[in-house]
């Protein structure tokens, strides 16, 4: 158990739609990452935050967006689903901004019919 | 471009070694990172190089040469557990993450 948690772990939903991602870093950690893993295009990097600001971005697309919040924790957004956009999400958090150890969260499986 | 190649697949025995290669060609980059991650499973992280040479950790080293462009991990003592997919990535100035393809370690008894 990494001490990262992200909900929900599975979720099916149709093309169009918006979905939230949720994430929980470990305790202390100050930077939250976003990934996405296909099976076609191995895991990407989508975007870092730190302390609540953005710190670095990926190919994010701009039908995605994510913030982190005071408590930390952090949520990716995804609208106008398509059904490329199926794949699993990963969010890792670190003590600080670069250079450190990730630790990654179980993932969210999302599939788009 | 950052191009990472690594070994699509490997195969070796148990208690063997195996060294899994990563190339690059990058501008420039703060450091590299190794992961393993099994089937269904989340990353781990194995290590993180900045400076040119071998850094050990147990039964896992990693190596880095900026001059070559050029790292590998090397796995000692293998056991059946170290089936899996080995990440390799750069970590840029900008804090981004890019990764290879990963090398899918089959280990063998």
């Amino acid at each position: 158990d990494s001490g990262v948690t992200q909900t929900p772990k599975h979720l099916i939903t149709a093309t169009g739609q918006r979905v939230t991602l949720r994430c929980s870093p470990r305790s202390g950690d100050l930077s939250v990452y976003w990934y996405q893993q296909s099976l076609d295009q191995g895991l990407q990097f989508l975007i870092q935050y730190y302390n609540g600001e953005e710190r670095a971005k990926g190919n994010i697309l701009e039908r995605f967006s994510a913030q982190q919040f005071p408590d930390l924790h952090s949520e990716l957004n995804l609208s106008s689903l398509e059904l490329g956009d199926s794949a699993l999400y990963f969010c890792a958090s670190s003590v600080g901004t670069g250079g450190n150890e990730q630790f990654f969260g179980p993932g969210t499986r999302l599939t788009v019919l | 471009g950052q191009n990472i190649d690594q070994p699509t697949e490997m195969t070796a025995t148990e208690g063997a070694i195996v060294q899994i290669n990563c190339t690059y060609q990058t501008s420039g980059f703060n450091g590299l990172f190794w992961y393993q991650q099994h089937a269904g499973e989340a990353p781990t992280f194995l290590s993180y190089n900045v400076l040119d040479g071998l850094e050990e950790k147990g039964r896992f080293s990693s190596f880095l040469s900026r001059s070559k462009g050029y790292s590998y991990l090397l796995l000692k003592e293998l056991q059946m557990k170290d089936s899996a997919s080995y990440l390799c990535a750069l970590e840029t100035n900008a804090g981004k993450s890019t990764f290879g393809d990963g090398t899918t370690l089959t280990v063998k008894p």
